[in-house]
């Protein structure tokens, strides 16, 4: 049972390069959203997406572009990575309310 | 006001004893209420939702209060795998977008 899948696991940018998160779901869900959490400031959503070809924008979108071609993926690209992009992100994905998560990417950029 | 606040604690608890997480939300419109637990490191998971008339899942009780933009989670007999951070979760008006309280980190010792 996959549920959520997220790749990479684990990344090292230096500052100015892109790069692309992906993430995966079995479940047949409309609903897909891409987070990002840092220490003290909770989960903060960056963007959404509420079906396929369809994205908008989160509490937190700047740097960042998402795409949604299949139903099943969600893309999140980093054009420039800054410092400030260093974090957890998580993509999740839901029918309703329940969320499943993935178990995150961890970037750090330097 | 931030949308959804909580003591951040930690709160350290003996084994056996009994916590009690309050959370409070500021969108009135707000419909749907969930509790997520998030272990160190790992992707949040769904606890349990949060219903009006209250609802008890094992050693853990929910309860709401609309009135006052209340929520609140209680654990009796704390167990060591108890120990996590809990999110107070809340989905906006007419939106399957959930809005995550910081957290609450609870760690309960032999």
């Amino acid at each position: 049972n996959a549920g959520v899948t997220q790749t990479p696991k684990f990344r090292v940018l230096k500052t100015g390069q892109s790069m692309t998160l992906l993430c995966a779901q079995d479940m047949n869900h409309e609903y897909m959203y891409w987070y990002r959490q840092d220490p003290g400031m909770g989960l903060r959503l960056i963007h959404y997406s509420v079906g396929e070809g369809t994205t908008a924008k989160g509490e937190v979108p700047d740097g960042y572009n998402v795409s949604r071609l299949k139903k099943q993926n969600f893309l999140l690209g980093l054009e420039s990575a800054a410092p400030s992009q260093t974090s957890v992100y998580f993509c999740a994905s839901s029918a309703l309310y329940g969320y499943t998560f993935g178990s995150g990417t961890r970037l750090t950029v330097v | 006001r931030k949308e959804v606040e909580q003591d951040p604690g930690p709160f350290n608890v003996p084994e056996g004893a009994t916590v009690a997480f309050n959370c409070t939300y500021s969108n009135s419109a707000s419909q749907s209420f969930f509790w997520y637990r998030q272990d160190c490191r790992k992707e949040p998971k769904l606890l349990m939702s949060v219903y009006s008339s209250g609802n008890e899942d094992g050693r853990f009780t929910a309860q709401l209060n609309r009135a006052s933009q209340y929520i609140s989670l209680l654990i009796r007999d704390s167990k060591l795998s108890d120990s996590a951070t809990y999110l107070c979760v809340v989905s906006g008006a007419g939106s399957y977008q959930l809005t995550f309280g910081k957290g609450t980190k609870l760690s309960v010792i032999p």
